[in-house]
């Protein structure tokens, strides 16, 4: 158990919808990231926060948005939705922004089933 | 592009020998390496690091080397055993550059009792 929970495990929802995944950091963790991994593909960077601001931007699409709380909880969200969203989307926190060799720490992550 | 390749998509390998997974990256810039496991249905767990300032990190069975000349850096796994039958990535950081980390697609290891 690596102390960073995400809810819900799995989602099932149609085209033109919009979820919100949610993200809980490990206790002390300031930051927050988040991947999707598609089929057969890597863990894809979509964005990170640090401390409640954004730090740094990957592949994210404009349809997805993200914010991180006071209470340092993150949550993704995801709109109008279509077939290739489907994917698992993970939320991972370390201890300090990136600019340190740091280590990630992953929450067992969404899986996101869009018919 | 991608900077970080995992060309094995998979390997077994008996129980007890050695297991070596491969990871190659093209971006000289990245200073900082490390390992992560993943079994089904859980998130990457992190397994082993290595900073660009050193050639060898060990951590028990594991040992992950770093050839900076060829960009090249490889996990040994040794003795192999079934639970560490799992999806392996490499992933890689330019820790200077403040960049976010950058994963392989990942190869599966089946131990083989």
């Amino acid at each position: 158990d690596s102390g960073v929970t995400q809810t819900p495990k799995h989602l099932i929802t149609a085209t033109g919808q919009r979820v919100t995944l949610r993200c809980s950091p490990r206790s002390g963790d300031l930051s927050v990231y988040w991947y999707q991994q598609s089929l057969d593909q890597g863990l894809q960077f979509l964005i990170h926060y640090y401390n409640g601001e954004e730090r740094a931007k990957g592949n994210i699409l404009e349809r997805f948005s993200a914010q991180q709380f006071p209470d340092l909880h993150s949550e993704l969200n995801l709109s109008s939705l279509e077939l290739g969203d489907s994917a698992l989307y993970f939320c991972a926190s370390s201890v300090v922004p990136s600019g340190v060799q740091e280590t990630q720490y992953f929450g067992p992550g969404t899986r996101l089933l869009v018919l | 592009d991608q900077q970080v390749k995992q060309n094995s998509p998979s390997l077994s390998v008996q129980e007890g020998r050695i297991s070596i997974l491969n990871c190659d990256y093209t971006n000289s810039m990245f200073d900082y390496f490390l390992w992560y496991k993943k079994y089904p249905a859980e998130g990457p767990t992190f397994l082993i690091s290595i900073s660009s300032i050193k050639d060898k990190n060990e951590d028990g069975r594991f040992t992950v080397f770093l050839n900076k000349s060829a960009k090249h850096l490889s996990l040994h796994i040794v003795p192999s055993q079934p639970g560490d039958s799992a999806v392996y990535f490499c992933a890689a950081s330019e820790v200077s550059g403040n960049t976010p980390l950058v994963f392989g697609k990942g190869t599966r290891l089946s131990v083989i009792a």
